[in-house]
């Protein structure tokens, strides 16, 4: 069975400075893709960035970027210049690559401060 | 806005009743996922339909039920309600199963279900 694991329940950063989410998950496939999700104060889950675990190359979407470590299973989250809009709960996902379901993590509330 | 519409927004009702949720996925969307986020157990897959049938199974109570309609839209049955089922109930969509090729999931805004 794969878990995810995000160790930080709650952060909190100032606006534009740098900030990074970790999460180590464990499986014993070879192919899968891993997410991170962003819950607003709205309940909308939106996707953020998606990474494919045969691709060594980090995903990267504007601000966002990750650094996966596949033989760690690692996958942490780095968001640079944050924003008051970046305040919200985020979820580290992982899914088959043949899959169906998600599993997320517990969630990491980041509050970006003024 | 995904695509992906869930009525109602909010349901209230009282223990041991039984509610419907109901899921519209976007237009073409074969697949049908429904999530339960709660405080105790966090976001967790309940099941997924496909075309009309059921394709996956994960942690959902035998209290509970789904299934999808001919014309793609689903319904998730929750019967003999308790407090624990107090919940956030999401649906996703996306166009296949994702077995062959990613099919991302496109999520639906929830439905938030309160039992008392």
């Amino acid at each position: 069975a794969q878990t995810v694991t995000q160790s930080q329940p709650e952060m909190s950063v100032q606006e534009a400075e740098t900030v990074t989410l970790s999460c180590t998950y464990d499986t014993s496939e070879n192919n899968y893709y891993l997410f991170w999700y962003k819950q607003p104060p709205s309940r909308q889950m939106i996707l953020v960035i998606r990474q494919e675990a045969y691709k060594q190359q980090n995903a990267t979407e504007n601000r966002f970027s990750v650094n996966f470590q596949k033989a760690a299973k690692s996958f942490s989250l780095k968001i640079s210049d944050s924003q008051l809009g970046d305040t919200a709960m985020y979820f580290c996902a992982f899914m088959k690559h043949d899959g169906d379901k998600i599993i997320f993590g517990k969630g990491t509330r980041l509050h970006i401060l003024p | 806005d995904s695509g992906v519409t869930q009525t109602p927004k909010h349901l209230i009702t009282a223990t041991g009743q039984r509610v419907t949720l109901r899921c519209s996925p976007r237009s073409g969307d074969l697949s049908v996922y429904w999530y339960q986020q709660s405080l105790d157990q966090g976001l967790q897959f309940l099941i997924q339909y496909y075309n009309g049938e059921e394709r996956a199974k994960g942690n959902i109570l035998e209290r509970f039920s789904a299934q999808q309609f001919p014309d793609l839209h689903s319904e998730l049955n929750l019967s003999s309600l308790e407090l624990g089922d107090s919940a956030l109930y999401f649906c996703a969509s996306s166009v296949s199963t994702g077995w062959s090729s990613y099919n991302e999931q496109f999520f639906g805004p929830g439905t938030r279900l309160t039992v008392l």
